[in-house]
């Protein structure tokens, strides 16, 4: 079964406002990642947060995590026509040695 | 220009024909990675290798096998075993294994079986 899972499965927005994606999870991590991926093309990393982070920035991107919920969030501001993606959460299991993707949100940025 | 290669795009294959993915990086990673993606879906893992001539199996790598007999190389061979092979299939590395590093991924293969 899916380690992360996201919310919600699709977002369609207008050029400028913000988007916000939530991954909810089941069991202890160590760290978590947020990728992004275009359509048909490979993942692009975006941000990693460790356990004992509680938030985390890069650019328009704002990542948060609460592990008393098992949950983290992926806001992007000011988002661009070019924001329009997939992006997944990808978390380990405590003392695991892989990535366990969930299924994804897709964003559309309308112009 | 570093990075991690896939080859091919795409490729078609008949039932009951094996066939091999090209998998190559130079950024000197040790660690490498396959996942399949389903339309719609998120990524499984197929296998990975977190240093060369060694490898683990992920969570579905029946009908699937791979090799690392270089560092720089990871192809993977989908066989006649595999019974739902059509997939877009990924390739990544990261410096070394475990969830600390990021990874970086391929441009994909999409594997069509006719």
């Amino acid at each position: 079964s899916q380690q992360g899972e996201e919310d919600p499965q699709a977002l369609s927005i207008q050029e400028g406002e913000n988007a916000t994606m939530n991954c909810s999870y089941k069991t202890s991590i160590n760290n978590l990642q947020w990728y992004r991926q275009n359509s048909g093309r490979g993942l692009v990393h975006l941000i990693l947060i460790r356990s004992n982070e509680r938030e985390k920035h890069s650019g328009r991107l704002r990542v948060t995590l609460d592990t008393s919920k098992k949950s983290s969030s992926l806001l992007i501001t000011a988002s661009r026509a070019a924001d329009t993606a997939s992006y997944f959460c990808a978390t380990d299991m405590d003392s695991s040695y892989k990535l366990i993707f969930g299924s994804g949100t897709r964003l559309l940025v309308r112009p | 220009d570093g990075g991690i290669t896939q080859s091919p795009k795409y490729l078609f294959r008949k039932e009951g024909q094996n066939v091999t993915l090209s998998c190559e990086q130079n950024l000197n990673h040790d660690a490498m990675y396959w996942y399949r993606q389903d339309p719609g879906q998120g990524l499984r893992l197929i296998y990975y290798s977190q240093i060369v001539n060694d490898f683990q199996k992920g969570d579905i790598a029946e009908g699937y096998s791979v090799s690392r007999e270089k560092k720089e190389s990871f192809p993977l061979t989908v066989t006649s075993a595999q019974k739902n092979p059509t997939a877009f299939y990924l390739c990544a590395s990261s410096l070394e294994g475990g969830t600390i590093h990021e990874q970086f991924f391929g441009p994909g293969t999409r594997l069509t079986v006719l």
